[in-house]
């Protein structure tokens, strides 16, 4: 069965540090998402992605986050200047169109210290 | 702005049914979802409604009314492997974004 696949599964960083979370999407889907959970809490938005460019974003994806399709399947999500509130489980997910089940990806757990 | 409202904490008896009411507030909509999370996991997709009525999937099933913007995900038979968080998650204001409330943590006992 086709999955989402993300690396790293954890990563630890020093805050103030360049972080680059990496995910495969299912090939034929169309539309990328980038979801963040911290520990304990509900899944939160943060950005979609289509035809190469982002469609929509929420408040939290700020100027410190960028995504990009770099390749016909890679798609990355990019923080520049990690803070100690960017420490989460970022999941990636895919859909084949609109109105489409969510696929999730196993997610990257990102530690900032 | 989207909104929604889900009770934080469940349990009930392994073999019993369990309902789990979700409310939400949006401008515009889509679609609910159901997304069932084990600790440590992934969300995976339950069930989902755009219509009113009642969905069935096995052992779960989800019911819809927009007119009154509430919904709820049912668990029949329950086992243990159940327990996990479920949360509802709705397409309001666009139908390529979907927001999820605070989830409820189901605990199924023996």
């Amino acid at each position: 069965e086709p999955e989402v696949t993300q690396t790293p599964s954890h990563q630890v960083t020093q805050m103030g540090q360049e972080v680059i979370l990496r995910c495969v999407p299912i090939s034929n889907h169309l539309y990328f998402y980038w979801y963040r959970q911290i520990l304990g809490q509900k899944v939160e938005f943060l950005v979609s992605f289509y035809n190469n460019e982002i469609s929509e974003k929420s408040e939290i994806f700020d100027d410190q986050f960028s995504v990009e399709r770099p390749d016909g399947s890679n798609f990355t999500l990019k923080i520049r200047s990690t803070k100690l509130e960017d420490s989460a489980m970022y999941f990636c997910a895919s859909i084949t169109g609109a109105g489409g089940e969510l696929f999730f990806g196993e997610g990257s757990r990102l530690t900032v210290l | 702005g989207q909104s929604l409202e889900q009770p934080s904490e469940v349990t009930a008896v392994e073999g019993a049914i369990v309902q789990i009411n979700c409310t939400y507030q949006t401008s515009g909509f889509y679609g609910l979802s159901w997304y069932q999370q084990h600790d440590g996991g992934a969300p995976t997709f339950l069930s989902y409604n755009a219509l009113d009525g009642l969905e069935e999937t096995g052992r779960f099933s989800s019911f819809l009314s927009r007119s009154d913007s509430y919904g709820y995900l049912l668990l029949q038979e329950l086992q243990m492997k159940d327990s996990a968080s479920y949360f509802c998650a709705v397409r309001g204001d666009s139908n390529y974004k979907l927001i999820f409330g605070s989830g409820t943590r189901l605990l199924v006992r023996p």
